[in-house]
């Protein structure tokens, strides 16, 4: 396998801008995660999905982010319109049995707003 | 105040040397505890996982433990080598029946550089 795919690796925009975020994860993984990781706050849960059902989003910054799940083998993260604090690495991880099961993480995608 | 706390921030050691990484964690109760490594510019993998019933896992020089008492884990790199240069992140986990148990809990990591 692959491993978790995420895409586009690198992403710069300009403030106010839609940008989306792609994940492709382990193929017969049941739970899908998206995280943000900055220097100042390191790793954060931003969402994550069990068989494709969005199960909490709690750590969704603000309605600027919406996350969909629409089948097993595909996921999106975007904001809109995207603010400079928004720039970090954004992870995509999944598992097979979440709390006893080993997330895997994609290479993160490094997205800068100016 | 974080619930899962790393020490030291960073640091650096001579190539073979051994070090120990420390982790402090009020998360309680909980279902197990992890071990990430994660390299400059990619992903966090997974090195160990610990139930709250276990004391120590290794995984090759790696080996991780885990005192449920005092809330505290180490994990400690034997015969370091240039490639374990990375950050180290400890991760707890809630219960299963909490509902909330794929809510990881991260330290901010311990930055190791190991040089010649």
């Amino acid at each position: 396998d692959a491993g978790v795919i995420q895409s586009p690796r690198h992403e710069v925009t300009e403030m106010g801008q839609e940008v989306t975020l792609r994940c492709k994860p382990i193929s017969g993984h049941d739970y899908l995660f998206w995280y943000r990781q900055t220097m100042m706050r390191g790793l954060e849960l931003l969402i994550y999905f069990n068989n494709n059902v969005p199960i909490d989003d709690s750590g969704m910054p603000e309605d600027r982010f919406s996350a969909k799940m629409p089948n097993a083998s595909f996921s999106t993260l975007k904001i809109q319109p995207s603010e400079p604090r928004d720039s970090a690495v954004y992870f995509c991880a999944s598992s097979f049995r979440a709390s006893l099961g080993t997330q895997y993480f994609g290479p993160g995608t490094r997205l800068l707003v100016l | 105040k974080n619930q899962v706390e790393q020490s030291p921030q960073s640091l650096i050691i001579l190539e073979g040397k051994n070090c120990t990484l420390q982790c402090n964690y009020t998360v309680s109760p909980f279902s197990n505890l992890r071990w990430y490594k994660q390299d400059t510019g990619r992903g966090p993998v997974s090195l160990t996982i610990m139930t709250f019933s276990e004391n120590t896992k290794s995984n090759g020089r790696y080996t991780a433990t885990l005192d449920a008492d005092t809330k505290q884990s180490s994990l400690h790199i034997t015969a370091s080598q240039l490639s374990d240069s990375a950050s180290y992140i400890c991760v707890v986990s809630p219960p299963i029946n909490t509902g909330t148990a794929s809510k990881l809990t991260f330290g901010t990591g311990t930055r190791l550089q190991v040089t010649l």
